[in-house]
């Protein structure tokens, strides 16, 4: 079956640090993947996206790599500050309803702790 | 960016009560979403609506109704509250631009 799923639940870094969040996806028909961050409390906040037809996208400290060969997505950010506490989601879309983005598969999450 | 609002942030109901949980986008987007999310389950589609009156079936739909009277108001409705439905419980919509932005949440508990 189709899955989306984070190599680490949990990860701890010192501030200053570059971090890595990894993310397996199963589909591979998915075209379009996203980055998700959620804070304590709050809704998802959409970090940055890739489309299958790249396999590097950066945005402000945040670089998304997808490696189609071995359906793999990573998230790297630098430079992390506390700020960057969070769980951080990624997500697949395989196209299911209509081509709607929403129809996306999210990962469990892993929860990105910054050590001061 | 666009912005998602849920009226309800925390709500606590018994079991048998009807519930409706309301979320406003302040743009004019087409597609509407409504997830649930779990300790372990992640995300969940409920139901996700393409334009007025329209509503098509996520992946748990069961449950749960939903209604898309206006272009920036989609609810979610539980007929009949359960315990399994405590849960937190997100709007989305999606803009041209092809990215999923979300509400705060409403987090959802039945006594």
């Amino acid at each position: 079956g189709e899955s989306v799923g984070l190599h680490l639940p949990t990860l701890s870094v010192q501030e200053g640090d570059n971090s890595i969040i990894n993310c397996a996806y199963s589909n591979s028909a998915s075209d379009y993947f996203i980055w998700y961050k959620q804070e304590s409390g709050k809704g998802p906040q959409f970090i940055i996206d890739i489309r299958s037809n790249m396999d590097k996208r950066q945005g402000q400290r945040v670089t998304v790599l997808l490696n189609k060969t071995v359906k793999h997505l990573s998230l790297q950010i630098a430079a992390t500050q506390p700020g960057d506490s969070a769980v951080y989601f990624c997500a697949e879309s395989p196209g299911h309803y209509g081509g709607s983005q929403g129809n996306l598969i999210f990962g469990k999450g892993t929860k990105l702790s910054v050590k001061p | 960016d666009v912005k998602v609002t849920q009226s309800s942030r925390y709500l606590v109901k018994r079991t048998g009560e009807k519930v409706f949980l309301e979320c406003v986008q302040d743009m004019d987007h087409e597609n509407m979403f409504w997830y649930r999310q779990d300790p372990g389950l992640g995300l969940r589609l409920i139901y996700f609506s393409y334009d007025v009156k329209m509503k098509e079936k996520g992946d748990i739909p069961e449950g749960y109704s939903v209604s898309r009277e206006k272009k920036e108001r989609f609810s979610l409705i539980l007929e009949s509250a359960s315990t399994n439905q405590t849960s937190m419980y997100l709007c989305a919509v999606i803009p041209n631009t092809g990215e999923l932005f979300f509400g705060e949440g409403s987090r959802l508990t039945v006594l």
